[in-house]
């Protein structure tokens, strides 16, 4: 079992919709994630850190669900722009990716 | 506003080269690491550097290696440069809190092509 996993989707949806999408880890000793957003051929840019239950940011919210080891990412109002691929990361002795989860935000 | 710079964004080298990739962070991290990302694979850590001159193997060491002489610049090195190591390289660098590694913050990648 890889040590952080994540659909990969693509999900696409309208405008305006809400999606999350989660993230499952395997290693219960990791005390802090990140979610990540990449664009096309760029490089991976921090969009959310999450250290205990959960984090808000504007349209994005990450919850943390240690029971049953996974965080999730909601995007509220999904705008054109917020297509991308959404990288989560678990951090315990060594920060491990997940593979990515494509959005794409349709007009 | 922190800062990740590599070498070169594009490079194309031919096989059987040796090829050096350069990466500088400006932000004092203890830790940077290089990874590369193939399309369905995502990110790959090769190797990574908690101090000058220390440097750990990642998950996929085999035809590369490394030298971290100063804090702030990591080098991944190809010895002998092969087709399937084209790839988008990405190097990284994070601080350390409380034993556990921080975000990480990347450098805009180097394609690299290997005829």
């Amino acid at each position: 079992r890889k040590e952080v996993e994540q659909d990969p989707g693509p999900f696409n949806v309208p405008e305006g919709a809400t999606v999350a999408f989660n993230c499952t880890y395997s290693n219960s000793a990791s005390q802090s994630f990140f979610w990540y957003r990449q664009d096309c051929r760029k490089e991976p840019k921090l969009l959310m850190s999450v250290y205990s239950s959960g984090n808000e940011d504007g349209r994005f919210t990450a919850q943390l669900n240690r029971a049953s080891q996974y965080i999730s990412l909601l995007i509220r109002d999904s705008k054109l722009s917020d297509s991308a691929t959404y990288l989560c990361g678990n951090a315990g002795n060594m920060l491990t990716f997940g593979g990515g989860t494509r959005l794409m935000v349709k007009p | 506003d922190v800062k990740v710079t590599q070498s070169s964004r594009y490079l194309v080298k031919r096989t059987g080269e040796k090829v050096f990739l350069e990466c500088v962070q400006d932000m004092d991290h203890e830790n940077m690491f290089w990874y590369r990302q193939d399309p369905g694979l995502g990110l790959r850590l090769i190797y990574f550097s908690y101090d000058v001159k220390m440097k750990e193997k990642g998950d996929i060491p085999e035809g590369y290696s490394v030298s971290r002489e100063k804090k702030e610049r990591f080098s991944l090195i190809l010895e002998s440069a092969s087709t399937n190591q084209t790839s988008m390289y990405l190097c990284a660098s994070s601080g350390t809190i409380a034993g556990a590694y921080n975000e990480q913050f990347f450098g805009p990648g180097t394609r690299l092509t290997v005829l």
